[in-house]
């Protein structure tokens, strides 16, 4: 049974860099969503996406944040110019969408930025 | 923003002890999914339960829901210390949008 799966697990960068993560789904599912967690909080929702197209963004995701699934299959969330405050677990997940109904969403193990 | 309050923030039990954790949310809903994370195997689905049921059970788990208080309740029954984890509810409204809201967590410790 493969599940979502993240690359890489961990990064630390330093302030100022570019970073970029990818996600693998689960393979049958046609959509991919992107959430952050910081310390002791619940994940927040970023973006997701239904095959390539990206049908939803969070006021969380600024301008410096982008996300893509150009083929419909893995996805690339990519960070430019990374503060501290950026610093978070990345996590992305999966479902199916069929006849309009949404299956239960399976989380990948997240990617954790530490920006210093 | 968060849509989900959770109490307690966090809870100690002894083994074979029940645990019941609440949620509170803001939004009218079209279901609330409990979920689970620890450090092993990051975020995993509980249960869902929709908006037109009042309780659902899975095993140890029991979950009610009551739209009209806009609050949930998840009761882990006979704990087991591998039950030590942050429990999470979510919601879907379904209302244009796919996207889960978290509520804040519940961070539970299990002794042996």
């Amino acid at each position: 049974d493969t599940g979502v799966s993240q690359d890489p697990r961990h990064k630390i960068t330093k302030r100022g860099q570019n970073v970029t993560f990818r996600c693998d789904p689960i393979s049958e599912h046609n959509r991919l969503y992107w959430y952050r967690q910081t310390l002791g909080q619940g994940p927040e929702f970023l973006t997701y996406f239904q095959n390539e197209a990206q049908l939803e963004k969070s006021r969380l995701l600024s301008d410096r944040f982008s996300a893509e699934r150009p083929k419909g299959s893995f996805s690339t969330l990519e960070i430019q110019r990374t503060e501290q405050g950026d610093s978070a677990m990345y996590l992305c997940a999966s479902s199916l969408n069929q006849g309009g109904t949404t299956y239960e969403q399976y989380f990948g193990p997240g990617t954790r930025l530490t920006v210093t | 923003s968060q849509q989900g309050e959770e109490d307690p923030q966090a809870l100690s039990i002894q083994e074979g002890e029940n645990a019941t954790m609440n949620c509170s949310y803001k939004t009218s809903i079209n279901n609330l999914q409990w979920y689970r994370q620890n450090s092993g195997r990051g975020l995993v689905h509980l249960i869902l339960i929709r908006s037109n049921e009042r309780e659902k059970h899975s095993g140890r788990l029991r979950v009610t829901l009551d739209t009209s208080k806009k609050s949930s309740s998840l009761l882990i029954t006979a704990s087991r210390a591998a039950d030590t984890a942050s429990y999470f509810c979510a919601t879907f409204t379904g209302f244009n949008t796919d996207k889960l809201i978290f509520g804040t967590g519940t961070r539970l410790q299990v002794f042996p």
